[in-house]
């Protein structure tokens, strides 16, 4: 089984400035990862992914994430965020089977002017 | 192709009636998710299928849930009866192995 853990349920940031969401996952086996926004009253939109390759993945909206397979994170930055980009993020995982998806339980970023 | 459409997008219904939200996956997709998104619980799967057979639906929370996938290209959730509790958001998903999921908009539930 796996899961996902974000460890800021909101992160509160001024426009301009760097933003890390967190984003620590458990797992047996080796993991496809993905990131997630939610703008209100949307559907979840893809940021970007990491299926293999090159652990530094960039996404839409200036957004990259980097996959660390000893602490088993995939934390998604960008450095410098825009009022636009206040959403709430998803970090989710899905194991080389590639079937169900799990899903962390998200981080409201709130960008103030 | 249009992505994963969803129906209605809102739905209020009084307590104890039965209610019924669509899902038009995105064809060629043979897996297919409900998830349910409240407040309190976040962001919850309910069940998926894959190539229409339904996989794991553990996450269903009672009897008064089901879901079916008739064929490739539609799927149905149906509560019976409903109840103010089950007030939230139903997203519906669709995804190839080894791709991300895409999401439908959703459909508001209320139930009063």
């Amino acid at each position: 089984a796996q899961s996902v853990t974000q460890l800021d349920s909101q992160v509160p940031v001024f426009e301009e400035a760097p933003v890390e969401l967190r984003c620590n996952y458990s797992s047996s086996v080796s993991v496809y990862l993905f990131w997630y926004v939610q703008y209100p009253n949307q559907g979840l939109q893809l940021l970007l992914k990491y299926l293999s390759g090159s652990t530094l993945v960039k996404g839409i909206n200036g957004f990259e994430a980097e996959f660390n397979k000893s602490q088993t994170s995939f934390h998604l930055r960008k450095p410098s965020v825009h009022i636009s980009d206040t959403a709430e993020y998803f970090c989710a995982v899905s194991d080389h089977a590639g079937n169900m998806l799990t899903f962390g339980g998200g981080t409201r970023l709130m960008v103030k002017p | 192709d249009a992505g994963v459409i969803q129906s209605p997008r809102h739905e209020v219904t009084e307590m104890g009636q039965e209610v019924t939200l669509r899902c038009k996956p995105i064809s060629g997709h043979d897996y297919l998710f409900w998830y349910r998104q409240t407040m309190m619980r976040g962001l919850e799967l309910l069940i998926y299928f894959n190539n229409n057979v339904p996989i794991d639906d553990s996450g269903m929370p009672e009897d008064r849930f089901s879901a079916k996938m008739p064929n490739a290209s539609f799927s149905t959730l149906k509560i019976q009866p409903s109840e103010p509790r089950d007030s939230a958001v139903y997203f519906c998903a669709s995804k190839e192995r080894y791709t991300e999921a895409f999401f439908g908009q959703g459909t508001r539930l209320t139930v009063v």
